[in-house]
């Protein structure tokens, strides 16, 4: 099975309610912003990206907010449904730095 | 639509032993990327290559060897497997290499005994 998604923080949310997942992340230099979905024995999927002229940015059931002056990235999904249940984490890069993605949040959706 | 393609999805090898992993893209995509993916830590790259012809160096890049002699091809080589590289092991693809986000393929599961 896949072990990726072990020791890591998880939230539970019920079907149908929102989910909100959050992400610090550290290099203040960073202006570009990724989150992705990885499922069990996927590979990441992107979600949604934002750039930092924004605060916020809006997809299809999913709205990422960016706040920098905490260094702070969340993901918000809206209606959560059980294919919903995965790993999410964010990545951040700019200019010539190399991405660097976090350790992840798990999201169990109960039905 | 293929997207990124990893071969093999599973292997169990035995340490000092040696074996390519492959990646192929259809996308034209000129960045390619290696990444390993262990319990409790984020991903990590290993090399990366801007185009054909070019690669580099990643963060995490010791016991590995790349080439990238077509657009489409990346592959990873394991020179004498050890247990430490026990992991999953993830290609990934973009246009470019800055503020692009990144296509990944379903992995390899790569166990070394």
């Amino acid at each position: 099975g896949e072990s990726v998604g072990l020791h890591l923080p998880t939230l539970s949310v019920q079907e149908g309610d929102n989910s909100i997942i959050n992400c610090a992340y550290s290099n203040s230099a960073s202006d570009y912003f990724i989150w992705y979905k990885q499922e069990s024995g996927k590979g990441p999927q992107f979600i949604i990206d934002i750039r930092s002229n924004m605060d916020k940015r809006q997809g299809q059931r999913v709205t990422v907010l960016l706040n920098k002056t905490v260094k702070h990235l969340s993901l918000q999904i809206a209606a959560t449904q059980p294919g919903d249940s995965a790993v999410y984490f964010c990545a951040e890069s700019g200019g010539y730095q190399k991405v660097t993605f976090g350790t992840g949040t798990k999201l169990q959706v109960i039905p | 639509n293929a997207g990124v393609t990893q071969t093999p999805k599973f292997q169990v090898l035995k340490t000092g032993q040696s074996m390519t992993l492959q990646c192929a893209q259809d996308m034209n995509h000129e960045y390619m990327s290696w990444y390993r993916q262990d319990p409790g830590m984020g991903l990590r790259l290993i090399h990366y290559s801007v185009g054909a012809g070019i690669t580099d160096q990643g963060e995490v890049p010791n016991g590995y060897n790349v080439s990238r002699s077509t657009t489409e091809d990346f592959p990873l080589r394991l020179l004498s497997a050890a247990p430490s590289q026990t992991s999953v092991y993830f290609c990934a693809s973009s246009l470019r290499r800055d503020n692009q986000p990144q296509h990944f393929g379903d992995g390899t599961r790569l166990s070394i005994l």
